[in-house]
């Protein structure tokens, strides 16, 4: 099947500092990513939408400032999380759709954890 | 507005029983169904899906769900478990004709799976 690739897969950072996660997709050329945070024992909340070459979608309470996502290429998003916080302390998941159409999977990357001390 | 219920956080069986997760949805058209699991510090995988075809979808692992329209329900079975199949299990929705296919999930429904 399709393979995502995340990294880094883990990050420790201080408060204040800004982080990039970089979300690839290694044998498909994704049109549409998506980026999740999942908090300790919750679900998976989308947070942005991102489609190649367009500016991403941003969920309701997403503050687009804080929470830069950029999909430059068929095969690459990156997700910064600016003036990072120890509340923006979780799981990050991106995920990558190869078609237009809405039954095509997303193919889930392995995740990044980022802590902000 | 689509939602997805998973009924239990928590769910333990034996290993060789039945697992069953449970899933409802509400949707104001029709859906298309994901079943994801998820193992420890890992993304999700993809277990099945449905997408208006078969109402029983069969998917990876010996897992299989039913889509059931009149129960708005979409659970998930497996005749018998293994200790591998312990993890966290997430039902999603999706609208169907939708341009972005969105994925809202529930809540998780974690499987334990005792010798």
């Amino acid at each position: 099947g399709a393979v995502v690739s995340q990294h880094p897969s883990r990050v420790i950072c201080k408060s204040g500092t800004s982080v990039k996660i970089e979300c690839r997709s290694l044998d498909f050329q994704a049109t549409t990513m998506f980026w999740y945070r999942q908090f300790p024992k919750q679900s998976l909340m989308l947070m942005a939408t991102s489609n190649e070459g367009s500016k991403a979608t941003y969920e309701q309470g997403v503050e687009k400032d804080k929470f830069l996502i950029n999909h430059a290429s068929l095969t690459l998003s990156t997700l910064t999380v600016t003036s990072a916080h120890p509340e923006d302390s979780s799981f990050y998941i991106c995920s990558a759709r190869g078609g237009s159409g809405t039954t095509d999977t997303q193919y889930f990357g392995p995740g990044t954890r980022l802590t902000v001390l | 507005a689509q939602s997805v219920t998973q009924l239990g956080s928590h769910v333990s069986v034996s290993e060789g029983a039945l697992v069953l997760l449970r899933c409802n949805y509400s949707s104001s058209v029709p859906p298309y169904l994901f079943w994801y699991v998820q193992y420890p510090n890992q993304g999700l995988q993809l277990l099945l899906k449905y997408t208006s075809a078969a109402t029983l979808v069969k998917g990876i692992n010996g897992f299989e769900a039913e889509f059931k329209k009149s129960e708005t329900s979409f659970h998930l079975t497996k005749p018998s478990a293994h200790m591998s199949d312990a993890a966290e299990y997430f039902c999603a929705v999706s609208p169907s004709g939708g341009s972005q296919g969105n994925l809202i999930f529930g809540k998780g429904t974690k499987l334990s799976v005792k010798p």
